[in-house]
């Protein structure tokens, strides 16, 4: 079955360290999109993708950073420089007009 | 400015009631319009969308929802809930994708959270 895998589910790490979470999908979509979810916030979107080798900054793009070398794939950096990185992060595909597809998110915890 | 308000953080409604969750959109134009339902830990599913054509869309597990252009509103209707309801449910708007290389910024509602008493 064609899905998005978001791993892992759940990760821990020290202050200052960097940390990267992995999203993959074999939907074949163009577009790829990465979305920080806080209690009572909804959803806030940090990064997308619209093609290979390019992505775009969302509205909370700072201390974040991600590349798109391959079409499937779409990892998601969380920087030092990210004061409260502890959140749920989902990861997200689309092509055309059709609904976004969400992967199972991951929860990062920092201490 | 975009925004998305669903003016309900938390609704608790008894199994077998209806249920309406509110969603109104300030948008620039005429908007792509999403609910989806999320339950705990989990990503998010896509319940019904409204691009154009018949105001009111139908979409799965029962549910059905109304774009009324005038009051800038899209709510999420069930007329009867069932306890597997509960879960948080979340509104979206977004301009239709120019080519396939899909959406640029959807604007996601906080959400509202749904307890279904048994």
């Amino acid at each position: 079955d064609g899905g998005i895998t978001q791993s892992p589910k759940y990760l821990f790490r020290k202050e200052g360290q960097n940390v990267t979470l992995s999203c993959e999908q074999n939907l074949n979509h163009d577009a790829m999109y990465w979305y920080r979810q806080d209690p009572g916030q909804g959803l806030r979107l940090i990064y997308y993708s619209q093609i290979v080798n390019d992505f775009q900054k969302g509205d909370i793009a700072e201390g974040y950073s991600v590349s798109r070398e391959k079409k499937e794939s779409f990892p998601l950096t969380v920087t030092s420089a990210q004061k409260n990185p502890t959140a749920f992060y989902l990861c997200a595909s689309s092509i055309g007009q059709k609904p976004l597809h969400f992967g199972n998110g991951t929860r990062l915890t920092v201490t | 400015a975009q925004s998305v308000t669903q003016p309900d953080i938390h609704i608790t409604v008894s199994e077998g009631a209806s249920l309406e969750l509110r969603c109104n959109y300030s948008y620039g134009a005429t908007p792509y319009l999403f609910w989806y339902v999320q339950s705990p830990g989990q990503g998010l599913q896509l319940l019904l969308k409204y691009f154009s054509g018949d105001t009111l869309v139908q979409g799965i597990k029962g549910f059905e929802a109304e774009f009324k252009r005038s009051q800038s509103s899209f709510n999420l209707r069930k007329p009867s809930v069932h306890w597997s309801d509960a879960a948080e449910y979340f509104c979206a708007v977004g301009a239709p994708p120019m080519f396939s290389g899909g959406y640029n910024k959807l604007i996601f509602g906080a959400g509202t959270r749904l307890a279904v008493h048994p």
